[in-house]
């Protein structure tokens, strides 16, 4: 069975770092790869970005290059999403997906929710 | 900034057809820009329900359908069921770049 599982809640102050993570399982991980999803409270999903596991090759958003850190431990069937210095505007869920090719984007994992607040 | 929209919110009635739509900013939606649908319900992560345009996956009901009408990305249910109250969000793909729409909010009334 297909899962992403996606690592627990956090509450940061601004100026903190963070990393969270999204453990696949089930599937080859280095052959999918796998997207970062922002939803704000009340608000729609915003596409962040995606990297592939086997090279680590990634794309950003330009909305958010510069902004976040995407990365991955193929090692460990494991993606980040890294902030070096977060801002109360990061407060959102942060979802992964993995992308099973060019049209296609199938399974999601149960999301992060990341709150900033000083 | 390429702009992705959808209808804000559509209303329906059980047993009834509606049809979702997804436009882009920079002209006329083709199979090339591989529009994805996806569900989301409240206080729940998002579910694929279509992929590259009218492709569905093993758990997608026969009710839900992908198309491309007049220019846009469509999603179309037919039979529309109480369960199907929810927020559908297209996603587009812009030759490496990808852009979601707003949403549409789904009552079905």
């Amino acid at each position: 069975e297909v899962q992403l599982v996606q690592s627990g809640a956090e509450v940061k102050k601004p100026g903190e770092s963070l990393k969270i993570s999204c453990k696949g399982s089930g599937y080859s991980f280095t052959n999918y790869w796998i997207g970062w999803v922002r939803q704000m409270p009340g608000k729609g999903l915003e596409w962040m970005g995606i990297i592939c596991p086997g090279d680590s090759d990634t794309r950003y958003s330009p909305s958010f290059q510069g902004q976040v850190t995407i990365s991955a431990d193929k090692s460990i069937s494991t993606a980040y999403l890294q902030w070096s210095s977060l801002k109360a505007s990061d407060t959102a869920i942060y979802y992964c997906v993995r992308r099973l090719n060019r049209s296609s984007f199938d399974y999601w994992g149960q999301g992060t929710l990341v709150t900033v607040s000083s | 900034q390429t702009v992705v929209t959808q209808e804000p919110s559509l209303t329906v009635s059980p047993g009834g057809t509606v049809t979702l739509t997804c436009a882009s900013s920079t002209g006329a939606v083709t199979s090339g820009f591989y529009p994805n649908w996806f569900q989301q319900k409240p206080g729940q992560a998002p579910r694929a329900l279509i992929y590259g345009t009218s492709n569905k996956h093993s758990w997608t009901p026969a009710r839900f359908s992908g198309s491309l009408l007049g220019g846009k990305a469509a999603l179309t249910l037919s039979g529309v069921q109480p369960e199907d109250e929810a927020e559908y969000y297209c996603l587009l793909y812009y030759g490496g770049a990808r852009v979601f729409g707003g949403g549409t909010k789904l009552t079905v009334l």
